[in-house]
């Protein structure tokens, strides 16, 4: 069973126009979440890390985690078309080493 | 600042074949990983390393092995190479167990 399910699958959204992305876990027990921003043929950029229920923001980009209703979301402020990419969830339960799940992805396009 | 090179960026092998990735960084980070991305999957945890000389199976270590030499370099084998198999290979690295993984830009796999 996938332990992170991203939606939406894709997000089509005009430059300036705010854009919300969702992330749905399977373990309560989470305590460590990243968003992840990956340009076609690059590698995973972080974006923002999260470890307790509330809001995260970094630049842009907040995160709002809410772990009894076990969801994480991404919202990007003033979208720019050179944030068109996919964008990752992942969530890690170890409290060792980290080893985290990763949801697919939302392939974000932003138009002029 | 640093980076993270891995090398070749395409690999393309034949079927049965053992096949090698490597990873080099220059955080002088701890620890490192290896995830597969596949199409529709997301990213899953091949091996990690939490030092010089250390190897954690993840969970998809199966068909896998991996080396850790040195400090600053990582490599991933595959035992036997799948036919029609693709996938893109991410190597990462943190500081220690509570901090962000870095991703290099991938290794792209094709088997034919």
């Amino acid at each position: 069973q996938q332990k992170v399910q991203q939606s939406p699958e894709s997000l089509t959204v005009s430059e300036g126009a705010m854009a919300s992305l969702n992330c749905t876990f399977s373990d309560g027990t989470s305590d460590n979440f990243r968003w992840y921003r990956q340009h076609s043929g690059k590698g995973l950029e972080v974006l923002v890390s999260i470890f307790s229920d509330g809001e995260k923001e970094e630049g842009r980009f907040t995160a709002h985690l809410n772990r009894a209703s076990l969801h994480v979301s991404l919202h990007i402020r003033e979208p720019q078309p050179s944030d068109s990419a996919v964008y990752l969830c992942a969530m890690s339960t170890d409290t060792g080493y980290q080893n985290f799940y990763f949801g697919k992805g939302t392939s974000l396009t932003v138009i002029p | 600042g640093g980076i993270i090179t891995q090398t070749p960026k395409f690999l393309i092998g034949q079927e049965g074949q053992k096949l090698t990735l490597k990873c080099q960084q220059n955080f002088n980070h701890d620890t490192m990983y290896w995830y597969r991305q596949d199409s529709g999957k997301g990213l899953r945890l091949i091996y990690y390393s939490i030092t010089e000389n250390d190897l954690q199976k993840g969970d998809l270590s199966e068909g896998y092995d991996a080396s850790r030499e040195k400090k600053s370099s990582f490599s991933l084998t595959v035992t036997s190479a799948q036919k029609n198999e693709m996938a893109v290979f991410l190597c990462a690295s943190s500081r220690d167990n509570q901090d962000t993984q870095y991703f290099g830009p991938g290794t792209r796999l094709l088997v034919l």
